[in-house]
C-alpha cells in the first residue's frame, strides 16, 4: 500500500518568509499525490495534485509543489506566508488512476507569526 | 452550493449506545467516503462507496456500517459505541475521473463517554 510520511508536525514562520512543509512518499510506481489544507473546524480542501504531467505544480493561495522522483518527495511551499495561511496542512497519495481511496500523512500545522 | 452535507456537527454517546452520521451530497458524485481524523495520525479511511448500492471497506471498518441506496446519501453507523471511536468524522466525495479531488464536508465531533 502507499504511504507517505510528513516531516514535522508542527511549522512556525514569520509573516513574509519561505513556508516549506515536507513530505516524502513510498511508492514502487508513480503515484498521484496531493496536498490538502484544513482551515481551524473546517473540512479539508484541495490545494493542489501532481498527476505526472509536469514536476512543479501550482496550487491556490500561491503555493505550489516539487515532484522528485529521485528523492520521492513532494514538498510543498510558499514564498511569502501570510497570517491567512495558518491551517493544517495534510500530503496524500493515491495508487493509480480511478483509485479514489488517498492515504493520508498525519498532518503539519502552519502557526505564522506577525 | 451546499456541496457535502454533514449531520449532526457534534455528538456526545455512552458505550454501548448506536447512532448514525449523515452525509448528503448535491453534486451528483459517484464516489463518497468517510474518514476519521486522529490527532498525529491524519485521515483514515473507514468505508467507501463507487456508486449506489456498492461499497467496501477502508483501513478501519470495524464498529462502522455503511450503506449507499441512492447517490445523494451516505450514513455512517456505529454500532456499539466505543471509547476508542471518539473522533472526528469526515464524509467526502468525488466525481468519476477525478482521482484525488476529494470534496469533505464540515466534520462530525464523535464523544463516546
Amino acid at each position: 500500500a502507499q504511504s507517505v510520511t510528513q516531516l514535522g508536525s508542527h511549522v512556525s514562520v514569520s509573516e513574509g518568509a519561505l513556508v516549506l512543509l515536507r513530505c516524502n512518499y513510498s511508492s514502487s510506481v508513480p503515484p498521484y499525490l496531493f496536498w490538502y489544507v484544513q482551515y481551524p473546524n473546517q473540512g479539508l480542501q484541495l490545494l493542489l495534485k501532481y498527476t505526472s504531467a509536469a514536476t512543479l505544480v501550482k496550487g491556490i493561495n500561491g503555493f505550489e509543489a516539487e515532484f522528485k522522483k529521485s528523492e520521492t518527495s513532494f514538498h510543498l511551499t510558499k514564498p511569502s506566508a501570510h497570517m491567512s495561511d495558518a491551517a493544517e496542512y495534510f500530503c496524500a497519495v493515491s495508487d493509480e488512476r480511478g483509485d479514489y481511496k488517498l492515504s493520508f500523512g498525519a498532518g503539519t500545522t502552519v502557526t505564522v507569526r506577525a | 452550493n451546499a456541496g457535502v452535507t454533514q449531520t449532526p456537527k457534534f455528538q456526545v454517546l455512552k458505550t454501548g449506545q448506536s447512532m448514525t452520521l449523515q452525509c448528503a451530497q448535491d453534486m451528483n458524485h459517484e464516489y463518497m467516503s468517510w474518514y476519521r481524523q486522529d490527532p498525529g495520525m491524519g485521515l483514515r479511511l473507514i468505508h467507501y462507496s463507487v456508486g449506489a448500492g456498492i461499497t467496501d471497506q477502508g483501513e478501519v471498518p470495524n464498529g462502522y456500517n455503511v450503506s449507499r441506496s441512492t447517490t445523494e446519501d451516505f450514513p455512517l453507523r456505529l454500532l456499539s459505541a466505543a471509547p476508542s471511536q471518539t473522533s472526528v468524522y469526515f464524509c467526502a466525495s468525488s466525481d468519476r475521473g477525478a482521482t484525488g479531488e476529494l470534496f469533505f464536508g464540515e466534520g462530525s465531533r464523535l464523544t463516546v463517554l
